[in-house]
This record gives structure tokens, sequence and C-alpha cells, in this order.
């Protein structure tokens, strides 16, 4: 059973361009977490979603961020017009549909804008 | 959300029984408390997780007082490879409450 796989591992995008971050839960999840962690710094709750279906976005920047979690195929945060600051490691995370408080996370996604 | 407070980092030598303590003073009725490790450039692992009173596995053991208000993580015999952050996260994956990660402790295991 894999575990969360998240692609690329590493991201390069200049100034302006579309960053597009994936996460493929584990097997048998439908709860998707996405969460950012700049350097020395502890994970930032951005947006929880179920699949079809976004539960929670309060830690989703306004502009430029969206994520969605298809019926079929994997979650995506998606970031546009991408800035220096949007540098940062996004990881997300996958938990079962009912019972259980556990989540396991996926290795990250490093972000990096020039 | 219930908010944690814990050490900001901790320094152990190799083979000495680790204590992290968390405070959690507005722990709810049905939150959990986790605990997280995470190693540089890598995303969080699962440690360990308990309601009340002891919950021990092959990694770590937990202890948590009658008023849940705290909970103290037991690292054995610590290594090298223990060196990490490690977070205390109360709350509980399920109906959508998500878990908020505080700042960790920073563990540095020296030989």
């Amino acid at each position: 059973n894999a575990g969360v796989m998240q692609n690329p591992r590493h991201l390069v995008r200049r100034r302006g361009q579309e960053a597009r971050l994936r996460c493929s839960p584990m097997k048998g999840h439908s709860h998707v977490y996405w969460y950012r962690q700049l350097p020395e710094e502890g994970l930032k709750f951005m947006v929880y979603l179920q699949k079809e279906n976004i539960i929670d976005e309060s830690g989703m920047p306004k502009e430029r961020f969206s994520a969605e979690f298809p019926k079929e195929g994997p979650s995506i945060l998606r970031i546009q017009q991408v800035v220096r600051g949007d540098s940062a490691a996004y990881f997300c995370a996958s938990s079962p549909p009912t019972g259980g408080t556990e989540a396991f996370f996926g290795q990250g996604t490093r972000l990096t804008v020039v | 959300l219930a908010k944690t407070t814990q050490p900001i980092s901790m320094d152990s030598y190799e083979g000495q029984e680790v204590n992290i303590t968390c405070s959690h003073n507005n722990i709810a009725t049905n939150d959990y408390i986790t605990w997280y490790q995470q190693f540089p450039s890598q995303g969080p692992r699962f440690i360990i997780q308990g309601y009340k009173t002891k919950v021990t596995n092959e990694v770590a053991s937990l202890f948590i007082p009658a008023d849940r208000k705290s909970s103290t993580l037991s690292l054995p015999r610590v290594s090298l490879s223990d060196t990490a952050v490690y977070y205390c996260l109360v709350g509980g994956w399920n109906a959508g409450n998500m878990l908020t990660f505080g700042g960790g402790t920073r563990l540095m295991v020296k030989p």
C-alpha cells in the first residue's frame, strides 16, 4: 500500500508562471489536507478537501491559490502568477473517510520561484 | 482550536531518555493528542497518539495526566538519528477537524 505521493518533489518557476502541485492520497483515503512550510517554520494549514468538495479553505490566500480534489485523480494545488514569497515546501496529508484521527503526510513539493 | 505550547528546542546525548512536554490547556473532550516527527526536507511522520493515561508503542511512550491539559512524549535511549523537530497536536482529523501545527520542539541529540 503506497503512502501519500506528491509530485513533483521539486519545482522551479519564474515569477508570473503557474505552479501545479499534485497529491495522491493513500488508498482508501478520501480526505486531503494541504500545508505550507517556510524554511525553519512550522506547517501552516491551507485547505481541507474531500472528493469533489472543499471543506475548509480558511488557510488559503484569497488570490492566486486554488485547490481541487476531483472524483478521479489526484488533488491539485494550483498557484497562479507565482511570486518569490510563494517559495516554500508544500505538504499534503490524507486520512480515511470515517473514524481514526491519524493522518499520513507525503514527502512534499519544494517550490522555488526565481 | 486548542493551542499547544512546547519548548522551542532541547539538547540530549545518545543513550539518554528524552521527555518533551506539551501544554494544551484548552483541550476539548473529543480531542486526541498526537505527536509527529519531522526530519529536514521530509514530511511529518506519525509517532504516537493518545487520549488519556499512557500509550506505548515501539518508538515512544505518551503520558497524559487525568486533566489532559498537558502531555509528555518520552523517547527512550535516543540516538543521533532522533535529531528532528517534534510536533504536539491536539484535535482530530475526522469530521473535518484538521490539526494545527505549532512551532514544534527541535531536538538535538549529541554523541
